[in-house]
C-alpha cells in the first residue's frame, strides 16, 4: 500500500507571500490531520478533517486554513506568510480516531 | 503542566542495552497512546499504539500502559544503533469533540545507542 504523499517537499517564500500544500493520504482513509513541527515547539496539531468536513482546528491563526477533496486528499494554505511561519509541515493519514496516524514526509517551508 | 511530557534526554545505551523511554499524560480522558520514531530530517514513523493498559510487545519494542498512573513506556530490547533516533510520545483522547484527530505530543527523547 502506498504511504502519504506530500507535495512540494520543499518551499521557499518571503513574507508576505501566500503557500499551498498538498497531502494524499493512504487509500481508503479518510481522517487527514496537519501538523506544523518547530524545534522549539515541537509538533503541534493544526487541524483534521474527515470526508471533506473540519472536524477539529488547533490554536493557530486564521491565516491557517485548509480542506479536503471527496477524494481526501487535502490541501492547507497559510496566507500572509511570517517568518515565523518557517518550519516542517506534516500531513497524517489515519482510517479515523482514535486509531493510528501514518505521516507523509513533511513539506519544509522557509520564509524569508 | 504539559499535556505530555517525556523524561529529559539525551538517553546514551550501549549497542545491546534495553533503553527504557517514559511518558506521563495530564489528560485523564486519553485513550490512546502511540510511540514514534524520527530521524534527523525525516518525519515522525509509527513504533507502537497501546490502548489498553498492560504490556504489548511487538519484536523488540513493548509498550507499557498505566492509566491510574497516565504513565506510558516503550522499552527497546537489544538496542541497535540503527535504533538512534528521537522518540516522541503521542496521546489521543478518542472521538469526539475537540480531540478529532489530534495528537498531543511530548517534546520528544533523543536515543543514541552507541556500538
Amino acid at each position: 500500500k502506498a504511504g502519504v504523499t506530500q507535495t512540494p517537499r520543499y518551499l521557499i517564500k518571503t513574507r508576505g507571500q501566500q503557500v499551498t500544500l498538498s497531502c494524499s493520504p493512504i487509500s481508503g482513509h479518510r481522517s487527514v490531520s496537519w501538523y506544523q513541527q518547530t524545534p522549539g515547539q515541537g509538533l503541534q496539531f493544526l487541524f483534521e478533517y474527515f470526508s471533506e468536513t473540519q472536524r477539529n482546528k488547533g490554536n493557530f491563526p486564521g491565516r491557517f486554513s485548509g480542506r479536503q477533496f471527496s477524494n481526501s486528499r487535502s490541501e492547507m494554505n497559510v496566507s500572509t506568510l511570517e517568518l515565523g511561519d518557517s518550519a516542517l509541515y506534516l500531513c497524517a493519514s489515519s482510517p479515523g480516531p482514535p486509531r493510528e496516524q501514518f505521516f507523509g514526509p513533511g513539506t519544509r517551508l522557509t520564509v524569508l | 503542566q504539559k499535556e505530555v511530557e517525556q523524561n529529559s534526554g539525551p538517553l546514551s545505551v550501549p549497542e545491546g542495552a534495553i533503553a527504557s523511554l517514559n511518558c506521563t499524560y495530564s489528560d485523564r480522558g486519553s485513550q490512546s497512546f502511540f510511540w514514534y520514531r524520527q530521524y534527523s530530517g525525516k518525519s515522525p514513523e509509527l513504533i507502537m499504539f497501546i490502548y489498553s493498559n498492560g504490556d504489548k510487545e511487538d519484536g523488540r519494542f513493548t509498550a507499557q500502559l498505566n492509566k491510574a498512573s497516565q504513565y506510558v513506556s516503550l522499552l527497546i530490547r537489544d538496542s541497535q544503533p540503527s535504533d538512534s533516533a528521537t522518540y516522541l510520545c503521542a496521546v489521543n483522547r478518542g472521538a469526539g469533540g475537540t480531540s478529532y484527530g489530534k495528537l498531543t505530543f511530548g517534546q520528544g527523547t533523543i536515543l543514541t545507542v552507541h556500538p
